[in-house]
């Protein structure tokens, strides 16, 4: 069974610039959430998707959004890029929602220069 | 929303049984305590999660005394594969955005 697959692996982008990541989730989960994950901050929860609904969010501001598809693909876009946005993106996908098992992709590793 | 704390770092030989503690004081009524493991350039790594008193699976177990405020994941026998970082991670089932990492825990195991 494939796991999760997220696209791209690496990427550098200047400030101002705006990034789509996309995440491919297990074959048959439903749920698929994001999150930020910088050595200062650590992970954080960024927001969750079931059957195309984005069904929680965390703290982070409205340049930062999702969408899911009804294969259950998953994409995040990040609009006017800030240095600060530089962080390993890590997408996870479950079958029972954020309380159940999460299976996490490899990530997205994002420079902003 | 419940906070975590966790050591930074520890230390382990190889062999030895190792307990990595997390705190959450103000941990809800319907929170469950689950825990993740981190290899560099990897996504965490589900190990165990619980609700009250002790979880055992094939790799590790976990220990939630009665008031629930904290919770003690142990690694039997641990190896220098498992040199890496261990979350612990409080999941509300009312909302996802009451989801909390701790800081993580970098555990370095040696021969």
């Amino acid at each position: 069974k494939a796991g999760v697959t997220q696209t791209p692996r690496y990427l550098i982008k200047t400030r101002g610039q705006q990034v789509t990541l996309s995440c491919s989730p297990i074959s048959g989960h439903r749920s698929v959430s994001w999150y930020q994950q910088t050595p200062g901050q650590g992970l954080q929860f960024l927001f969750e998707y079931f059957s195309e609904t984005q069904r929680n969010k965390g703290n982070f501001p409205g340049r930062f959004s999702g969408r899911q598809f009804s294969n259950s693909r998953s994409e995040m876009n990040v609009s006017t890029l800030e240095l600060g946005d530089s962080a390993l993106y890590l997408c996870a996908s479950s079958s029972q929602g954020h309380t159940g098992e999460l299976f996490f992709g490899e990530g997205s590793r994002l420079t902003v220069l | 929303l419940a906070k975590t704390t966790q050591p930074i770092s520890m230390d382990s030989y190889e062999g030895q049984e190792v307990n990595i503690t997390c705190s959450h004081n103000n941990i809800a009524t319907n929170d469950y305590i689950t825990w993740y493991q981190q290899f560099p350039s990897q996504g965490p790594r589900f190990i165990i999660q619980g609700y009250k008193t002790k979880v055992t699976n094939e790799v590790a177990s976990l220990f939630i005394p009665a008031d629930r405020k904290s919770s003690t994941l142990s690694l039997p026998r641990v190896s220098l594969s498992d040199t890496a970082v261990y979350y612990c991670l409080v999941v509300n089932t009312g909302t996802a955005s009451k989801l909390t990492f701790g800081t993580g825990t970098r555990l370095q195991v040696t021969l």
